[in-house]
């Protein structure tokens, strides 16, 4: 079973927006990372925050952090037709001691040119 | 330097028969992770090699799923006896020495489709 959820599932907006993504998860952690699959390929590692950090940044990209409330958030400013993808949130396993990672079901992110 | 790569890219097998999927992690990198991704799903996790170690296999479905990593790189993914239920793309990654924190390099995964 998947740790994570994201939400939405399927975010569509113009190009020049901002996207949004929340992701909550269930057990304890050491990092969050998000990822980037685009249509039929791997996925792309975006940004790493570890649990001990509120926000990170990363060219366009801004990620938060609340371990009280297990959740996450990635806003990608002024979007392009290529942030078109699937977007994933992922934890690390902290509390079984695991060093796989456990994925969200993923947000699908259209934008529109 | 080269990504992972992994081969075939797709594979049709017939219900019933045996697959052999392979992964080339980045050269130096200890920890290889093998994941499967059903359709309009993230990526779940099957089993953890460090070096030629197979340290955590709790993801694999059933005994029809093998993988081994004899000499600490490439790394074999064998599914037998296939059933429809296998159809998904099969991802490999990657991560350095260092531990849990790194993040992990993914190839472009196998397409396996169970006819």
């Amino acid at each position: 079973s998947q740790q994570g959820e994201e939400d939405p599932q399927a975010l569509s907006i113009q190009e020049g927006e901002n996207a949004t993504m929340n992701c909550s998860y269930k057990t304890s952690i050491n990092n969050l990372q998000w990822y980037r699959q685009n249509s039929g390929r791997g996925l792309v590692h975006l940004i790493l925050i570890r649990s001990n950090e509120r926000e990170k940044h990363s060219g366009r990209l801004r990620v938060t952090l609340d371990t009280s409330k297990k959740s996450s958030s990635l806003l990608i400013t002024a979007s392009r037709a290529a942030d078109t993808a699937s977007y994933f949130c992922a934890t690390d396993g902290s509390r079984t001691g695991a060093n796989n990672l456990f994925f969200g079901t993923g947000t699908r992110l259209t934008v529109i040119p | 330097g080269a990504g992972v790569s992994q081969s075939p890219r797709y594979k049709v097998a017939k219900r019933g028969q045996d697959v052999a999927l392979r992964c080339d992690p980045i050269s130096g990198h200890v920890s290889l992770f093998w994941y499967q991704q059903a359709l309009g799903q993230g990526p779940e996790f099957l089993t953890y090699f460090q070096n030629e170690a197979q340290l955590d296999k709790s993801g694999l479905p059933s005994d029809r799923f093998f993988a081994e990593r004899p000499e600490g790189s490439v790394s074999t993914l064998k599914i037998q006896r296939t059933q429809q239920e296998d159809s998904a793309v099969y991802l490999c990654a990657s991560s350095p020495p260092g531990g849990i924190s790194y993040e992990q390099y993914f190839g472009p995964g196998t397409r396996l489709t169970v006819t």
